[in-house]
């Protein structure tokens, strides 16, 4: 167990709707990473957060966006939901951008 | 170019065999660089993590990182059933992208009895 929690663990929205995910970090990490992972591909860097802002966006669209609490908790948003949205969303922990371990994730459909 | 490749596989070997997982970066600029393990339906947990050239051992694993070659490599010793998973190498590049973890696909390897 790596001390970090997400929620929701499913999720099923339909395509255009709005769609908000939490984690909580593991305790003393003030960073936190989000990724995508499609079915049978490697996760894909979303973006980061540390101490509050963000440190660091992979390549999606201004629809993605998120926010850390000053507990380091972290919420990621998702807007106007497309059917290739549906992936499994990772939330990673660390002390700084250094060694990343992940919640369990949370499995969102697109109907 | 995919920025980290590994053989897809799947990788099968018997149980008690040395299991071997290969893995190229392409970003020179990458500083350290990781093995996850992934169960199916899981999230990735992380088995070791490797900074400098050479070889670097935790129990039944070895990690071995030759940055010239830009290879990355996890060796699994006297391999059980339960290693059996999707292994996926990370690279955590410098500079402005420190932080961003990139993935490679991810390596199935199926240990038989």
């Amino acid at each position: 167990e790596t001390g970090v929690t997400q929620s929701p663990t499913h999720l099923i929205k339909t395509r255009g709707q709005q769609v908000t995910l939490r984690c909580s970090s593991q305790s003393g990490h003030n960073t936190v990473s989000w990724y995508q992972q499609a079915l049978g591909q490697g996760p894909q860097f979303i973006f980061q957060y540390y101490r509050e802002e963000e440190n660091g966006r992979g390549n999606f669209p201004p629809r993605f966006s998120g926010l850390q609490f000053p507990n380091y908790s972290s919420e990621l948003n998702v807007n106007a939901l497309e059917l290739d949205d549906s992936a499994l969303y990772l939330c990673a922990s660390s002390l700084a951008p250094t060694t990343q371990y992940f919640g369990p994730g949370t499995r969102l459909t697109v109907l | 170019q995919k920025e980290v490749e590994q053989n897809s596989g799947p990788l099968s070997v018997p149980e008690g065999a040395i299991a071997s997982l290969n893995c190229t970066y392409s970003d020179r600029g990458s500083q350290s660089f990781f093995w996850y393990r992934q169960y199916s339906g899981k999230s990735p947990e992380l088995i070791m993590s490797i900074y400098s050239n050479g070889d670097k051992e935790d129990g039944r694993f070895t990690a071995q990182l030759n940055k010239a070659s830009q290879y990355v490599s996890l060796l699994i010793r006297d391999s059980q059933p339960s290693d059996s998973a999707t292994y996926l190498c990370a690279a955590n590049a410098g500079g402005t992208s420190y932080g961003k973890l990139t993935f490679g696909q991810g390596t199935i390897l199926t240990v038989h009895p």
